[in-house]
Parts: structure tokens; sequence; C-alpha cells
């Protein structure tokens, strides 16, 4: 069964500063994988996906995530926080049993401090 | 091009009542996906729905049930409710055959009292 971990329940950095968000994910097979990004109640917002191809995937509000198949790993970074990027992250993968669902991480807040 | 939309924002039920929440999709999706998302964690998946008929579930009772009409809408209804039910309810639109790439509606906050 697919499932997927990230490190860290909350990650805090300086406004500015590296983000470096972490994700492992185990499959058996070539998986798709998925940053999603949650605001204070609200729903989910598709950040970036790697499906097939380059194995650096650019999203959206400059974040970005390297698919490493011999980590294992999804990890999204930005190069500079900025005060928006605190939220809630999600890590997922797509499970395909016939049909496809995501089976997401337990998320990782991002605090970002002035 | 429209997002996905639910209604309501917010509910609250009491113990052992029924529910039904509500969802459309974006435009020219086909597949919806319904997930559920407890305080402090990732969603889960409750089931997927396409051209109107159950395509998938994950692992919940069958108390949780759901339809999906010609338009692509779709409905949620929870009977017999208990507490731990009280949760955030997502929805997601896809394409079918690129359902991997799902698109989130801001969800249904339920609270079971």
């Amino acid at each position: 069964a697919q499932s997927v971990t990230q490190l860290g329940s909350h990650v805090s950095v300086s406004e500015g500063a590296l983000v470096l968000l972490r994700c492992n994910y185990s499959s058996s097979v070539p998986p798709y994988l998925f940053w999603y990004v949650q605001y204070p109640n609200q729903g989910l917002q598709l950040l970036l996906k790697y499906t097939t191809g380059a194995t650096l995937v650019k999203g959206i509000n400059g974040f970005e995530a390297e698919f490493k198949k011999s980590e294992t790993s999804f990890h999204l970074t930005k190069p500079s926080a900025h005060m928006s990027d605190a939220a809630e992250y999600f890590c997922a993968v797509a499970l395909n049993t016939g049909f496809q669902k995501l089976v997401f991480g337990t998320g990782t807040r991002l605090l970002v401090s002035p | 091009e429209t997002g996905v939309t639910q209604s309501p924002t917010h509910l609250i039920k009491t113990r052992g009542q029924q529910v039904t929440l509500r969802c459309s999709s974006q435009s020219g999706h086909n597949t919806v996906s319904w997930y559920q998302q407890a305080l402090g964690q990732g969603p889960q998946f409750i089931f997927q729905y396409y051209r109107e008929e159950e395509n998938g579930r994950g692992n919940f009772p069958p108390r949780f049930s759901g339809l999906q009409f010609p338009n692509y809408s779709s409905e949620l209804n929870v009977n017999a409710l208990e507490l731990d039910d009280s949760a955030l309810y997502l929805c997601a639109s896809s394409l079918k055959g690129r359902e991997e790439t799902q698109y989130f509606g801001p969800g249904t906050r339920l609270l079971v009292l």
C-alpha cells in the first residue's frame, strides 16, 4: 500500500529564509506526487505535481519540488519565505487501484516570522 | 472557468441526525471525490463518483453515501451522525482518465454535538 510521511508537524522560518518541507513516500510502482497548501479555514490548493518527465517540478508562488526515486522523497522548497506562505502543507500520492484516489500525509504547518 | 463550490460552509448537527452536503464540480470535470479531514489530520478518501455511480470507496461505513447528478454535481449523505464525524468535508473534481489531478472546493465544516 502506498503511504506518505511528512517529517515535522511544524516548521518555523524567518521571512526571507529557505523553506524546506520534507515528504517521503512508499510505493511499489512509479508514483504520482503532489503538494497542496491549505490556508486557514479554506480548502486545498494544488501547488505542484509530479507525474512523469522532469524530476524538478516548479509550482505556484515560487515553490518547487524534486522527485528523487532513490531516496523515495519529494521535498518542497522555496528559496525565500514570505509571510503569506504561512499555511498547512500536505504531500500526497495518487494511488491507482482501478480508480485514482489521493493518499495524504498528516501535514506540516509552516510558520513564518518577521 | 468556475471552480469547485460546496454548500453549506458550516453546519451544526446533533448525534443521530442525518446530514447532506453538496458540491458543484469545476466546469468540464466529470469525476468527483469526497474526503474527510479531521482536525489536525490530512484528508481521508471517502469515495469517488463517475457517471453517477460509485467508482471507488475508502474505509468508511455504509452510513456514508453519495450521489452524482447528470450535471456532475454531487452530494455526500451521512446517516446516524456520530461525534467523530465532526470534520471538514472536502469535495474534489477531476477529469476521468486524469483523476490524479484533483481540484478541491473550500469544504464544509461539520460539527456534531
